[in-house]
């Protein structure tokens, strides 16, 4: 059982449309963060949240940590082909040092 | 500056054998981790170190040996591979184990055990 799960698992969009991903577990995290993963390449990090409630921008991208911090969501407006990838949402756990991942979300949009 | 480098990108090993996957880090990073990513389950935490000369195991590592006796590197020993360890491996670090850094990730090593 993966401590957190993510949804959908899969996820294609045709460009210009907007799309929502999801991370959520039943434990409390101090920090969420979010990746990007190419094809052949390394997870690249996107932003890191650390705030129940906090709200962060970059460019099109928005993310959420939950008010409980148990969850968080990746919010993408107006997705673009460069959007195409694996997102994968990452957390520690209180006074833990492993990062843990999720499965990850496959997503894909057509030109 | 380099990041984070891992050899070899790719290799095929027969069960049984044994090989170890280099990984080095140009940042002065005092944490480093491997993972291992399959299809469908994500990133697995191997192991991991807080600094040179500390290692400890993460949620999957056995089949697995690693030391830490310079900061720059953090290589992973497979002692004798078996076909369950066929993957993608990533060497990750970041500047401290302080809770919400972000890691640095190499570009990975694809496994195959025939």
């Amino acid at each position: 059982t993966q401590l957190l799960e993510q949804s959908p698992q899969f996820l294609s969009i045709q460009e210009g449309e907007n799309l929502t991903v999801y991370c959520n577990s039943s434990s409390v995290f101090s920090s969420l963060q979010w990746y990007r993963q190419e094809p052949g390449e390394g997870p690249v990090l996107l932003v890191t949240v650390v705030t129940g409630g906090e709200v962060k921008k970059l460019k099109r991208l928005t993310f959420q940590f939950g008010d409980a911090r148990k969850d968080s969501s990746l919010h993408i407006t107006a997705a673009q082909p460069g959007d195409t990838g694996l997102y994968l949402c990452a957390g520690h756990l209180y006074n833990d040092y492993k990062l843990s991942f999720g499965a990850g979300t496959t997503v894909t949009v057509r030109a | 500056n380099a990041g984070v480098t891992q050899t070899p990108k790719f290799q095929v090993l027969k069960t049984g054998q044994s090989m170890t996957l280099q990984c080095a880090q140009d940042m002065n990073h005092e944490y480093m981790s491997w993972y291992r990513q399959d299809p469908g389950m994500g990133l697995r935490l191997i192991h991991y170190s807080v600094g040179a000369g500390i290692t400890d195991q993460g949620e999957v590592p056995n089949g697995y040996n690693v030391s830490r006796s310079t900061t720059e590197d953090f290589p992973l020993r497979l002692l004798s591979a078996a076909p369950s360890q066929t993957s993608v491996y990533f060497c990750a670090s970041s500047y401290s184990a302080e809770v919400g850094e972000g890691y640095t990730f190499g570009s990975g090593t694809r496994l195959t055990v025939v």
